[in-house]
């Protein structure tokens, strides 16, 4: 069965920097481009950026470079995303995806980072 | 970038009606070489992570229910539920992926 689990619900102060994880499950991730989602609270989705787990390749959306970092272990099947120099603005459930093709057919259950002093 | 616009906003609607609602892009999200249109749909539940309904505009996922379908090509697409059922009630977010991604601002679906 496949699974994306993310890691638990964070609190960290302004300016920190934040790593959150997607442990995958029945799949391999180095077959899949992994993805991550933020959505801010009563808003919408945004989508932060990709990597592809066989290579280490990354692409993001302009919006979110130099703010998060993706990254993928494979020996672990996990996949990161790095969130640095937090604001308020980052405060969010953070979602990782499976991309099959053009689509995500796969969602880890979210991840809720609050950013305050 | 490729800016996905859907309307309305919001919509009430009764248990067995149909719903159509719009989702509209930038640009074209017609790819010419696979000839298809790189749009998805999305189901967001409160409190739940978004779910896929439906890919390449009109290609229902499997497991979803044939009340739900997607069409347009190009620049205009919908989303149309035959009759709506309670357990409908959710926010619907189209997606491109032609040119990066960019998803809609969403259509919140409550039952009257």
């Amino acid at each position: 069965e496949v699974q994306l689990q993310q890691s638990g619900a964070e609190l960290v102060r302004p300016g920190a920097l934040v790593k959150l994880s997607c442990k995958a499950s029945g799949f391999n991730i180095k077959d899949y481009y992994m993805h991550w989602v933020k959505q801010r609270p009563e808003q919408g989705l945004e989508w932060i950026g990709w990597i592809d787990p066989e290579n280490g390749n990354t692409i993001y959306d302009p919006k979110f470079q130099g703010k998060a970092s993706i990254t993928a272990d494979t020996s672990s099947n996990t996949a990161y995303l790095q969130l640095s120099s937090l604001t308020s603005e980052d405060t969010a459930v953070y979602y990782c995806a499976r991309m099959i093709t053009t689509q995500f057919d796969y969602w880890g259950q979210g991840t809720t980072l609050t950013v305050s002093s | 970038d490729i800016v996905m616009s859907q309307s309305p906003s919001s919509l009430a609607v009764s248990a067995g009606e149909k719903v159509t609602m719009s989702c509209k892009s930038s640009q074209s999200l017609l790819n010419s070489r696979t000839r298809k249109n790189y749009l998805a749909w999305y189901q967001q539940k409160p409190g739940q992570s978004p779910k896929l309904l439906i890919y390449w505009a009109s290609t229902r996922e499997s497991g979803v229910p044939d009340r739900f379908t997607g069409s347009g090509s190009g620049t205009d697409f919908t989303l149309t539920i035959s009759s709506v059922q309670a357990e409908d009630l959710a926010v619907y977010y189209c997606k491109q992926s032609y040119n990066l991604l960019t998803f809609g601002a969403g259509t919140k679906l409550e039952l009257k």
